[in-house]
């Protein structure tokens, strides 16, 4: 039972614009989400995170839009640099848990 | 500051056969936790290791357990290796049992079952 779905298994953006990475949970118990991101042959790296009390979070080229309403998140990035080029995974919790779900991951293409 | 390390990097096993992972954590942090990577997938929580003991599982069999040592690093043993066992092993450490702490994560060790 998948209860965080990244629907976009992939996603290409030309390098300056705007990359809009998609992320929905079905446990309304949920109430911390994280953005981790993924280089080939490396591990998971913790990029954003995001409270329930909060409905924007903003790091940077990064923010995170949470829609509790509609169970979903997503994560901006402006403007998108090759260098972004990795799989992001959308992750949820709930406070005083101790481990997170994980969605199946997005692989972001920023084209030059 | 040393990051995770995670040992073998790539392991191959047969059927019914018994796997040792190891995890090195990040300097200063006493939390432990395993998560499993199959093909395609996210990777899902398997047990978390804190102060020597297991501090909550995932849905996974009593086939995969684990230590973890007074320096704080870690072992993953499976018994009993199924197909299915073949994922991306992924061990990651942080300063607390709690997700709001962020968590510092490995290469990975990529187990592949015949």
């Amino acid at each position: 039972d998948q209860q965080v779905k990244q629907n976009s298994p992939s996603l290409s953006v030309q390098e300056g614009r705007i990359s809009i990475l998609n992320c929905d949970y079905t446990n309304s118990m949920f109430d911390y989400f994280l953005w981790y991101k993924k280089y080939p042959a490396e591990g998971p790296t913790f990029l954003i995170s995001i409270s329930s009390i909060k409905d924007k979070n903003e790091d940077g080229r990064f923010t995170v839009f949470l829609n509790k309403s509609a169970k979903h998140l997503s994560l901006h990035i402006v403007p998108s640099q090759p260098g972004d080029s990795a799989v992001y995974f959308c992750a949820a919790s709930r406070t005083g848990a101790n481990n997170l779900f994980f969605g199946t991951g997005t692989r972001l293409t920023v084209i030059p | 500051e040393t990051g995770v390390t995670q040992s073998p990097t790539h392991l191959i096993k047969t059927r019914g056969q018994q796997v040792t992972l190891r995890c090195s954590s990040q300097s200063g942090h006493n939390t432990v936790s395993w998560y499993q990577q199959a093909l395609g997938q996210g990777p899902q929580f398997i047990f978390q290791y804190y102060r020597e003991e297991e501090n909550g599982r995932g849905n996974f069999p009593p086939r995969f357990s684990g230590l973890q040592f007074p320096n704080y690093s870690s072992e993953l043993n499976v018994n009993a290796l199924e197909l299915d066992d073949s994922a991306l092993y992924l061990c990651a450490s942080s300063q607390d049992t709690f997700n709001t702490g962020e968590l510092f994560f490995g290469e990975g060790s990529r187990l592949t079952v015949l």
